[in-house]
């Protein structure tokens, strides 16, 4: 049980396109999803945490212009990277909670590379 | 700046050694510590989540303890096997009880 997944698993674009990362909860409702970025050799960083149905609440630092998230259902939340750039390029992974629960799910990651 | 820091950085034992591992994480305002196993290219895994001082978790060959007075927690695997190998990744919830802050990790490497 509490399975996520993530796609695509890995993207190679060019610069100033747009891509979007989708996130889902296979089997669980997932009331609040996450987003985190991690760099070579750096811990995962929150991005944004998005409930269902509601606008996503963004961390410090982090653009909400540039990193669109959308969470139109309980099983799925996407991140739009909008225009891509170069700087852009690292490792995106979801992960999913259900109400009450204490514990996050994580989907496999999705690896950007912008050229 | 909350700092969630692990030691070591990465660590390489034989197959049927023991080892342990530090996260060490603010005592204040302590309300839960996540440890997740990451193997390459899967999704990371909830190992635990310590809620109380003194707790002490155990899953099979893993296991972990929690000191929040002074701030860390160990995880400890028993006789290692090769498919131990992953990095152990711990995280501090901050600000609310859901936005967790993430150490680098402690990548263990178990050869035969």
């Amino acid at each position: 049980g509490a399975v996520v997944s993530q796609h695509p698993s890995w993207v190679i674009c060019k610069s100033g396109t747009s891509v979007k990362i989708e996130c889902r909860s296979l089997d669980f409702q997932a009331t609040t999803m996450f987003w985190y970025r991690q760099f070579p050799k750096q811990s995962l960083m929150l991005m944004a945490t998005s409930n269902e149905g509601s606008k996503a609440t963004y961390e410090q630092g982090v653009e909400k212009d540039k990193f669109l998230i959308n969470h139109a259902s309980l099983t799925l939340s996407t991140l739009t990277v909008t225009s891509a750039h170069p700087e852009d390029s690292s490792f995106y992974i979801c992960s999913a909670e259900s109400s009450g629960e204490e514990t996050q799910y994580f989907g496999p990651g999705t690896r950007l590379l912008v050229l | 700046i909350l700092n969630v820091e692990q030691s070591p950085q990465s660590l390489h034992v034989q197959e049927g050694d023991s080892t342990n591992f530090t996260c060490s994480f603010p005592s204040s305002n302590f309300y839960a510590l996540h440890w997740y196993r990451w193997e390459t290219a899967k999704s990371p895994e909830a190992l635990f989540v310590m809620t109380l001082n003194g707790d002490e978790k155990k899953k099979g060959r893993i296991s972990a303890t929690l000191n929040t007075k002074e701030g860390y927690s160990y995880l400890y695997i028993k006789g290692s096997q090769p498919e131990d190998s992953a990095t152990y990744l711990c995280a501090f919830p901050t600000g609310t009880a859901s936005k967790l802050t993430f150490g680098t990790g402690t990548r263990l490497q178990v050869t035969l």
